[in-house]
Formats: structure tokens, sequence, C-alpha cells
């Protein structure tokens, strides 16, 4: 079974402070992660994916397999990244099954 | 891009009825597209991958004759919640993929559709 875990359900940081949003999963083969983010009144809409290696909005995320994480990461907070942050994910190649985590919810303080 | 629309964006109706929210793919063929349920404060729980032509594929849990899903086009799924109960009040949101050769395995969502069953 594939699961996704984010610990947290609301993180406050202050504006230009580091960001850090944890997620877990548990697969049995070699997963695709994904951080999809849904601004306030928005619909939901992908942020970054493990395999492009990007940084999307000054956020990154690695993988880790040997922790099997792929924490979201941001050196300094903007007001503007307030919004709902769920991790996901599916297996590889096709229409595969994508997973949700349960979403967490950063709030940056001016 | 790639938008994906749904209609309607919110319904009431009463306890009994059936209710039909539609998904269209708008400036791409979706030969799949999945429909999800989302509880306050809690994650999307997907409910069914629905494939152009044939009949979907339901989770574990999911009634298939409560939740009627029909993709009669390329770009165009249909989810029936039939004899609604006030139980079935959620949020439906439906996401699709580009077509295969263009799938990266980027979901497309919808705005969703919040529907309360009175």
């Amino acid at each position: 079974a594939q699961r996704v875990t984010q610990p947290e359900k609301l993180l406050s940081v202050f504006k230009g402070a580091p960001v850090e949003l944890k997620c877990n999963y548990s697969y049995s083969g070699s997963p695709e992660l994904f951080w999809y983010v849904q601004y306030s009144r928005q619909r939901l809409q992908l942020l970054l994916r493990h395999i492009s290696r990007e940084s999307i909005k000054g956020f990154t995320a690695d993988l880790n397999k040997g922790e099997t994480s792929f924490h979201l990461k941001k050196p300094f907070a903007q007001e503007e990244d307030s919004a709902m942050y769920y991790c996901a994910l599916s297996g590889k190649g096709g229409y595969q099954k994508v997973t949700f985590g349960t979403g967490t919810k950063l709030q940056v303080i001016p | 891009g790639a938008v994906v629309s749904q209609h309607p964006s919110w319904v009431i109706c009463k306890s009994g009825t059936s209710v039909k929210i539609e998904c269209r793919s708008l400036d791409f063929q979706a030969t799949t597209m999945f429909w999800y349920r989302q509880f306050p404060k809690q994650s999307l729980m997907l409910m069914a991958t629905s494939n152009e032509g044939s009949k979907a594929t339901y989770e574990q849990g999911v009634e298939k004759d409560k939740f009627l899903i029909n993709h009669a086009s390329l770009t165009l799924s249909t989810l029936t919640v039939t004899s609604a109960h006030p139980e079935d009040s959620s949020f439906y949101i439906c996401s699709a993929t580009r077509p295969q050769g263009t799938n990266t395995g980027e979901l497309f969502f919808g705005e969703g559709s919040r529907l309360t069953v009175l």
C-alpha cells in the first residue's frame, strides 16, 4: 500500500525565516513524489516534482530514499507562500494512482 | 496550458435527489480523469479513476452504484451522486493527466464542486 504522511497540520513562520514542510512516504517500489500547493480560493496546482530537481518559487525538495522522505524547503519565507501544501506519491509511468498526504497549512507571519 | 473545468462549483440539493458534476479538459484530451473527495481539513481521497470509453475503476469502499461515473468523451467525465444524503455533502474534485506521450505524471485539477445535501 502507498501512504503519504505530513505530520504538521499547521506551520507558522515569520517572514524571512526558513521553512521546512515535512513529508514521509511508504511505497514498495520506486515512487514519484510531488508537492502540490493550493493558494486561497484557487485550485490545486503542481509546485514541483522530484524527477525535475528544480527550484520553484524558491522551494526545493530532495528525495531521501533511506529516510523515505521528501521534505519541502525554502530558505526565506515570503508572505505569498501562505497556502496549503500537499505531498503526493505515485508509481512510475503512465496513469498511476496518486496518493495525497493530509496537507500542511503554511502561515507566513509578516 | 492544461485547463480542467468543473461545473457546478457549488450545489445544494434535497435528500434523495441526484446531482451531476461535470469535469471537462478544455485544451487537451484526457483519456484518464480522477475523482477525489475532500472532507474539511482532510486530505484528498481518491474515489475512482475514470477511463474514456470504459468502466471506471473504483477505490475500495466507494459505492459504484452511489457514485456513477461516465467518461463518454476524451474531454468530459461526469460524476453523478445518486439519491444523495447529508453524509454525501463534501467537496468533490476532478483531475486529469495529459495523454500518453506528453504525460509527465502531473495532475491538472478542476476548481472543485461543493455539494450540500439538506
